[in-house]
Formats: C-alpha cells, sequence, structure tokens
C-alpha cells in the first residue's frame, strides 16, 4: 500500500523568502503526485500535480515541485513566499495504475508567513 | 462552472441523533469521494463510487456509516446513530473518468460535523 510522509508538521517563513515543502512517499509503481493546499475553514485546492514526464512540475500561485525518483520524493517550492500563502499543505499520492482511484494524503505542513 | 458542492456547512447534533451529508459533484465526473479530516488521523478515505456504484468502503469506520449514490448528481453521507467521535470535518471531492490511470479530485468546502 501507498503512504506518503510530510516530516514537516509546521513550518515558519518570512515573507518574500524561499519555501520548500518536503515530501516522501511510499510505492512501489511510478506515483501519481499531488499537492493540494487548504486555506482556514476552506477545501482542498489543487496546486500542482505529477503524472509522468517532465520531472519539474508547475503549479498556480507561483508554486513548483520536484519529483525524484531517487530519494521517493516531491518537494514543493515557492522562490518568494506572499502573507496570502499561509495555510496548511497536503502532498498526496495516487496509485491509479492499480485500478484505485483513492488519494492516500499525507499528515499536511502548517505554512505560517511573518511580515 | 460550480464546483462541487456540500450541504450542511456546519452541523451540530447530539449523540444517537441520525445525521445526513449531501454531496453533488462537478457536473459530468464519474468518480465521487468521501473523504474524512480529523487532527488524530488526518484526511482518510471512507468511499468512492464510479458512476454511482460503490467500489472501495473499506475506509467506512462501522455500520453506523452508510453512504449512497442515488444518481450521477447527488450522494449522502449518513451517520447513525451519530456519536462525538464522529466530529470531523467531511470532505466530498469528484473526478472525470477517463480511462486515465489517474484524474485530478476537486474537493468541496467540507461540512464540518460536531457531535455533542
Amino acid at each position: 500500500a501507498q503512504s506518503v510522509t510530510q516530516p514537516d508538521i509546521h513550518i515558519t517563513v518570512s515573507e518574500g523568502a524561499s519555501l520548500e515543502l518536503r515530501c516522501n512517499y511510499s510505492y512501489g509503481a511510478t506515483p501519481y503526485l499531488f499537492w493540494y493546499v487548504q486555506s482556514p475553514g476552506q477545501g482542498l485546492q489543487l496546486l500542482l500535480k505529477y503524472f509522468s514526464g517532465d520531472t519539474l512540475v508547475q503549479g498556480i500561485k507561483g508554486f513548483e515541485a520536484e519529483f525524484k525518483r531517487s530519494q521517493s520524493s516531491f518537494n514543493l517550492r515557492k522562490p518568494s513566499v506572499h502573507w496570502s500563502d499561509a495555510a496548511e499543505y497536503f502532498c498526496a499520492v495516487g496509485a491509479g495504475d492499480t485500478g484505485r482511484r483513492a488519494l492516500t494524503f499525507g499528515s499536511g505542513t502548517r505554512l505560517q508567513v511573518q511580515p | 462552472d460550480a464546483g462541487v458542492i456540500q450541504s450542511p456547512r456546519h452541523e451540530v447534533t447530539e449523540m444517537g441523533q441520525e445525521v445526513t451529508l449531501r454531496c453533488k459533484p462537478i457536473s459530468g465526473h464519474d468518480y465521487l469521494f468521501w473523504y474524512r479530516q480529523t487532527m488524530m488521523r488526518g484526511l482518510e478515505l471512507l468511499i468512492y463510487f464510479n458512476n454511482n456504484v460503490p467500489i472501495d468502503d473499506s475506509g467506512m469506520p462501522e455500520d453506523r456509516f452508510s453512504a449512497k449514490m442515488p444518481n450521477a448528481s447527488f450522494s449522502t453521507l449518513k451517520i447513525q446513530p451519530s456519536e462525538p467521535r464522529d466530529s470531523a470535518v467531511y470532505f466530498c471531492a469528484s473526478s472525470l473518468g477517463t480511462g486515465a490511470y489517474q484524474e485530478t479530485q476537486y474537493f468541496g468546502p467540507g461540512t464540518r460535523l460536531l457531535v455533542l
């Protein structure tokens, strides 16, 4: 069965600083990887996804993520954080090639942005 | 185009009462998912449907939980009787069924349930 680990429960960065949120997955085959963001009291919004091809994927709001098979990682990055980026971020893996469509989520990383 | 719609957004009930959560998926989507979010367990799948048929209900906690999808535009998640440990945010999500291995899931705003 697949699993996702987000090692950082809580991260604080200053506005304008760069950001990297870590995500490690466990899955035997090629994973389908997602990053979602959840603002307080809101649902989950898709930031970006990786299915195949170029291992560096661009998403909305200036986010990008890089798939590294050798490290089983899919870290999320942003070069300059804005105060509005404060939220909780979830990495998720899908095992669609097994026929199972449900996603397995990490425990989330809460991002706080200091002025 | 409207996204996934869930109702109610908030529900407060007393232990032992029946609770019904509702979801309207995005039009044209073939897959519908119910997830639950708690502090202790994070986001976990409860059940999902394909073309109104339940495919995987292995995440449904126990017989107190039931889910139905009578047609392509409506699903319910029912808890009867409810217990305080059911307090959580319940999300509905939907995705296309293009035949690709995996499609993006679009989430509703969630229903925040509090069982007293």
